[in-house]
């Protein structure tokens, strides 16, 4: 258990909807990351927070959004789904550094577009 | 274009053995960082090593080594006395510095089966 925690597990929905992904982070981590990880794009970057601010961002679609919380909690907010969204929706969270930032991953949220 | 790639799709090795997973990387940055994750079946990905593009040593971990060969971009990742827990995929990724965003990249991934 790596001690960060995304729900749900799994999700399914239909094409066009709006979902939203939950991370929280390991006790006293202010760094979240979102990774989506798909079959025919492999794992990709998505959106790195720091303490509340965004400080780098990857192969994320207009469609996706993100924000970290004061509480340090995190959410990616997928809208307007497509067949393609399906994927494992990684979240990780770290102390923060650079390079060096040691990640702990959650288990992933599994989701399914219809 | 940061890049980076694993050219070994599957692998396998003998238990005990060590067995080598290559990766190759490519940037502009002068300061990065290399990264190698392990995925097993059950799905969660798990740091394992991480060498630094100043590090004049190469980094281990355990069983774990990374053989870093600056001039080549190769990061190879060296795993001695092989265990059938090892058998899961393989990931080398790359943090970019600020001239990239200081995005991670990550390779397509290298499925390593040890066979009892």
């Amino acid at each position: 258990d790596s001690g960060v925690t995304q729900t749900p597990k799994h999700l399914i929905t239909a094409t066009g909807q709006r979902v939203t992904l939950r991370c929280s982070p390991r006790s006293g981590d202010l760094s979240v990351y979102w990774y989506q990880q798909s079959l025919d794009q492999g794992l990709q970057f998505l959106i790195h927070y720091y303490n509340g601010e965004e400080r780098a961002k990857g192969n994320i679609l207009e469609r996706f959004s993100a924000q970290q919380f004061p509480d340090l909690h995190s959410e990616l907010n997928l809208s307007s789904l497509e067949l393609g969204d399906s994927a494992l929706y990684f979240c990780a969270s770290s102390a923060g550094g650079w390079p060096f930032d040691e990640q702990f991953f959650g288990p992933g949220t599994r989701l399914t577009v219809l | 274009a940061q890049k980076i790639t694993q050219t070994q799709p599957g692998m396998f090795v003998q238990e005990k053995e060590a067995v080598t997973l290559d990766c190759t990387y490519d940037t502009s940055d002068q300061s990065y960082g290399l990264f190698w994750y392990k995925q097993p079946s059950s799905g969660e990905m798990i740091f394992l090593i991480y060498q630094g593009s100043y590090d004049e040593q190469n980094a281990t971990e355990g069983r774990y080594s990374l053989n870093f060969q600056k001039a080549r971009k190769s990061a190879n990742l060296v795993i001695s006395a092989s265990q059938l827990g090892d058998s899961a995929m393989y990931f080398c990724a790359m943090r970019g510095g600020s001239g990239t965003g200081n995005q991670f990249y990550f390779g397509t991934g290298t499925s390593l089966t040890v066979i009892p």
